[in-house]
């Protein structure tokens, strides 16, 4: 299947430092990618949907400038959690849909943020 | 809107023993349908993938799903847990507008 590869997997920051995880098709080139929030033991809640070139599309109740996504190229997008909080500390997974079959997603490893 | 749902946030099941975890699905219009399993601190990995064809559908790790359109279901079995089963489990659907729903998952836990 194709590859979607995340970084960083683990980050520790302190209260009010800003934090770039980046999200990347190796194999194939998405013009579209999600951010997902998964809090523990619970399913993935759709934070955004990253569209190369353009401007991100979030969800309900997602704060935009929090949360800063950027699509600069067709494999890569970046999540940027800015003036990071504890209450930010969570599991964020990003996806990208593979052009070259049905649609199905495939996922990052994921990113554990823990917030001092 | 779609809605998934998954029957039973936890499943136990003994080393050995068949895992069947349960899903179902709102669409009047036959959907794509999937399984992925998430172990700790990890992203989601594809199991199985429903198109079309056979309903009757084979994935990684000897673990296979039906869908069955009567009963708008797409349950995962495995004949024969291992422990290296137990994990987290999404089923999803999408739409034909390429939107994606997940189920609320299931902790599969196996018992030695």
């Amino acid at each position: 299947g194709a590859v979607v590869s995340q970084h960083p997997s683990w980050v520790i920051c302190k209260s009010g430092t800003s934090v770039k995880i980046e999200c990347r098709s190796l194999d194939f080139q998405a013009t579209t990618m999600f951010w997902y929030r998964q809090f523990p033991k619970q399913s993935l809640m759709l934070m955004a949907t990253s569209n190369e070139g353009s401007k991100a599309t979030y969800e309900q109740g997602v704060e935009k400038d929090k949360f800063l996504i950027n699509h600069a190229s067709l494999t890569l997008s970046t999540l940027t959690v800015t003036s990071a909080h504890p209450e930010d500390s969570s599991f964020y997974i990003c996806s990208a849909r593979d052009p070259r079959g049905i649609g199905e997603l495939f996922f990052g490893e994921g990113s554990r943020l823990t917030v001092l | 809107a779609q809605s998934v749902t998954q029957l039973g946030s936890h499943v136990s099941v003994s080393e050995g023993a068949l895992v069947l975890l349960r899903c179902n699905y709102s669409s009047s219009v036959p959907p794509y349908l999937f399984w992925y399993v998430q172990y700790p601190n990890q992203g989601l990995q594809l199991l199985l993938k429903y198109t079309t064809g056979a309903t009757l559908v084979k994935g990684i790790n000897g673990f296979e799903a039906e869908f069955k359109k009567s009963e708008t279901s797409f349950h995962l079995t495995k004949p024969s847990a291992h422990m290296s089963d137990a994990a987290e489990y999404f089923c999803a659907v999408s739409d034909r507008d390429n939107q994606f729903y997940f189920g609320t998952g299931t902790s599969l836990t196996v018992i030695p």
